[in-house]
């Protein structure tokens, strides 16, 4: 079955680190753009990183340019999300997400999601 | 970056009425305009894409029109399982962007 699920949130104090997993299974991997997602409490969805299938071709949001590393492990079938000197602004919920690029382009296959709080 | 604005921002409405809400970009987007509805302790899931092509599952009193920068989302007649929040999506180019939601709520 078509699945994404994510790990690896927790608390974590001002400036330290994370790194999220998510292991897909049920679709093409390889073949697919994939993106992290966030939420933070009580609001609205914001993009955060894309990385094409092959890797090649990877985006961030301004806000998170320089502190946070997309990768993936196509063997693994699994998406990373290296996040470096967290703010409290950074505290949400994180979606692995797959972006169907065509036709639809959107969002189309979402994790469950992990919670990340930054809080000293 | 391309700023997505929803209206409104809440909505009261009925089991049957008919809703609708709107989303405008601040540049054209052509009709690269996505629609999602999430519920409480829920990932989003997909109903409209290119602004009105239903996704696959998605009940037909979903629908979705528009193009450039003003697009529409319409529930035809309200159901119980439809008080949620939706959101807009500009999928024309990165970074993408999402409009602020609009809950819809029972009266």
């Amino acid at each position: 079955q078509v699945q994404l699920v994510e790990s690896g949130g927790g608390l974590v104090k001002p400036g330290g680190s994370l790194r999220l997993s998510c292991a897909a299974s049920g679709f093409t991997f390889s073949n697919s753009y994939m993106s992290w997602i966030r939420q933070a409490p009580g609001k609205g969805l914001e993009w955060v990183s894309y990385m094409s299938g092959s890797g090649s071709d990877i985006s961030y949001a301004d806000s998170m340019k320089g502190r946070f590393t997309i990768s993936r492990d196509n063997a693994r079938n699994s998406l990373y999300l290296q996040m470096n000197s967290l703010r409290a602004e950074d505290t949400a919920v994180y979606y692995c997400v797959r972006y169907s690029s065509s036709p639809q382009r959107a969002f189309d296959i979402w994790g469950q999601g992990t919670v990340v709080t930054v809080s000293s | 970056d391309i700023q997505m604005t929803q209206s409104p921002s809440f909505v009261s409405a009925s089991v049957g009425d008919r809703v609708t809400i709107t989303c405008r970009a601040s540049q054209g987007i052509n009709s690269w305009l996505v629609w999602y509805q999430q519920k409480p302790g829920r990932a989003p899931k997909v109903l409209i894409y290119a602004a009105s092509s239903l996704q696959s599952g998605v009940p037909s009193r979903f629908s979705g029109s528009g193009s450039g920068t003003d697009f529409i989302l319409t529930i035809s007649s309200l159901q119980p399982e439809d008080f949620a929040t939706y959101y807009c999506q500009q999928a024309n180019s990165f970074p993408l962007t999402f409009g602020g939601g609009t809950k819809v709520e029972i009266k």
